[in-house]
């Protein structure tokens, strides 16, 4: 079991250009999110999905495109990165049994936009 | 909306005990997270309350009240791996409505 992968590790963009985030996991779970850490703020939430073919907004969705399509896969796409996207950037995932094991997150994308 | 407090720094010596508050106002409530954060790291589960009273589990504990809208998580004989960012998250909703704390930096010194 790798469990939440999210690839790549690091990344810098220049203003402008578009990049894709994956994040794969492989524990059949039916919930995926993704959220943003930046210095002085707690994890806020961008996209998430409750199953393959369903995603919704977060709190901070613009910006940011998402699609699932299957099960195991939840891309993360900046459209056009601007500085203010300059962030880490976390995948997580989770079945309906929170209470147990709470969410899986990956490892991080650090993301600088220059 | 939604608010949540802890400490933002906090300083325990190795082999001792030591709390982590969490204060939090939110429409609505599910259940609390504690969350830990090694440096550079992503966050670990570590516990989920959803009724009122303490739950243990091995050196963590972590405490709910729900009327005062309070829980603290609680380490005990402390080692130096506990250095760690711990995070408390609302989860006043649906699967989308868990709000996080900036997180209490713990710092276990010798």
């Amino acid at each position: 079991n790798a469990g939440v992968t999210q690839t790549p590790k690091f990344q810098v963009l220049k203003t402008g250009q578009s990049m894709t985030l994956q994040c794969a996991q492989d524990m059949n779970h039916e919930y995926m999110s993704w959220y943003r850490q930046d210095p002085g703020m707690g994890l806020r939430l961008i996209h998430y999905s409750v199953g393959a073919g369903i995603t919704d907004q977060g709190e901070v969705p613009n910006g940011y495109n998402v699609s699932r399509s299957t099960t195991e896969d939840f891309p993360l796409r900046l459209l056009s990165a601007a500085p203010s996207q300059t962030s880490v950037y976390f995948c997580a995932s989770s079945t309906p049994d929170r209470i147990n094991y709470g969410y899986t997150f990956g490892s991080g994308t650090r993301l600088t936009v220059v | 909306g939604q608010n949540i407090d802890q400490p933002t720094e906090m300083t325990a010596t190795e082999g001792a005990i030591v709390q982590i508050n969490c204060t939090y106002q939110t429409s609505g409530f599910n259940g609390l997270f504690w969350y830990q954060q090694h440096a550079g790291e992503a966050p670990t589960f570590l516990s989920y309350n959803v009724l009122d009273g303490l739950e243990e589990k091995g050196r963590f504990s972590s405490f709910l009240s729900r009327s005062k809208g309070y829980s603290y998580l609680l380490l005990k004989e402390l080692q130096m791996k506990d250095s760690a960012s711990y995070l408390c998250a609302v989860n006043s909703g649906g699967y989308q409505k868990v709000t996080f704390g900036i997180g209490t930096k713990l710092q276990v010194i010798p």
